[in-house]
């Protein structure tokens, strides 16, 4: 069974632009949930789908946001990037979140020059 | 709001040896779940073991145990006979059951190094 697949795994870009991550997650599973890891705040959740359904929203500013699709799979968008989005963007899926194991991916490492 | 704090950034221990993470944790829900997360350098996150707080029993997985005291609010997890990949980031994690909360609250993590 595949795991949670997330691309692309490393990417650079400049202040002001945008970025998006995609994340596949593990074939039968419908939640998906984004997750910012920096080194100082450590793992902070920015949103959770279910069935193409934004369920919960983290303290993130609007640049930040996400959709799911009829697949499961699920993409997020950081707009006008600042400096301080330089991250490692953790998607993980589960079947319903309910009881809280999450399967990861290896994650997107986005740094922001 | 749920809260999971980790007091111990670092940690390290010889191989062979026991070693235990500290993690409290602090809500006003009856019913939830605990976790620990294991974080391998440049690898994906895996989960460690699983807590149901209704149960007063303390999980166990193979080499790894908690110890869960609800009235506490503390949930330490054990590593027995540690080996060298459990050289890892250790995340304790919380997430009340039922409801329509749809999140992980993770403390921010103890880097655990064991040695040769």
């Amino acid at each position: 069974k595949a795991g949670v697949t997330q691309t692309p795994r490393y990417l650079i870009k400049t202040r002001g632009q945008q970025v998006t991550l995609s994340c596949s997650p593990i074939s039968g599973h419908r939640s998906v949930s984004w997750y910012q890891q920096t080194p100082g705040q450590g793992l902070q959740f920015l949103f959770e789908y279910f069935s193409e359904t934004q369920r919960n929203k983290g303290n993130f500013p609007g640049r930040f946001s996400g959709r799911q699709f009829s697949n499961s799979r699920s993409e997020m968008n950081v707009s006008t990037l600042e400096l301080g989005d330089s991250a490692l963007y953790l998607c993980a899926s589960s079947l319903a979140l309910v009881s809280g194991e999450l399967f990861f991916g290896e994650g997107s490492r986005l740094t922001v020059l | 709001a749920q809260t999971v704090t980790q007091s111990q950034p670092e940690m390290s221990v010889q191989e062979a040896e026991t070693v235990t993470l500290s993690c409290t944790y602090d809500t006003s829900e009856s019913n939830y779940y605990l976790f620990w997360y294991k974080q391998p350098p440049s690898r994906q996150m895996i989960l460690v073991i699983r807590q149901e707080a209704y149960k007063q029993q303390n999980a166990t997985e193979n080499r790894f145990s908690v110890n869960f005291q609800k009235a506490a609010k503390s949930f330490s997890l054990k590593i027995s006979d540690s080996q060298l990949g459990d050289t890892a980031m250790y995340f304790c994690a919380f997430i009340p059951s039922g409801g329509s909360n749809y999140k992980l609250t993770f403390g921010k993590g103890t880097l655990l190094t064991v040695n040769p």
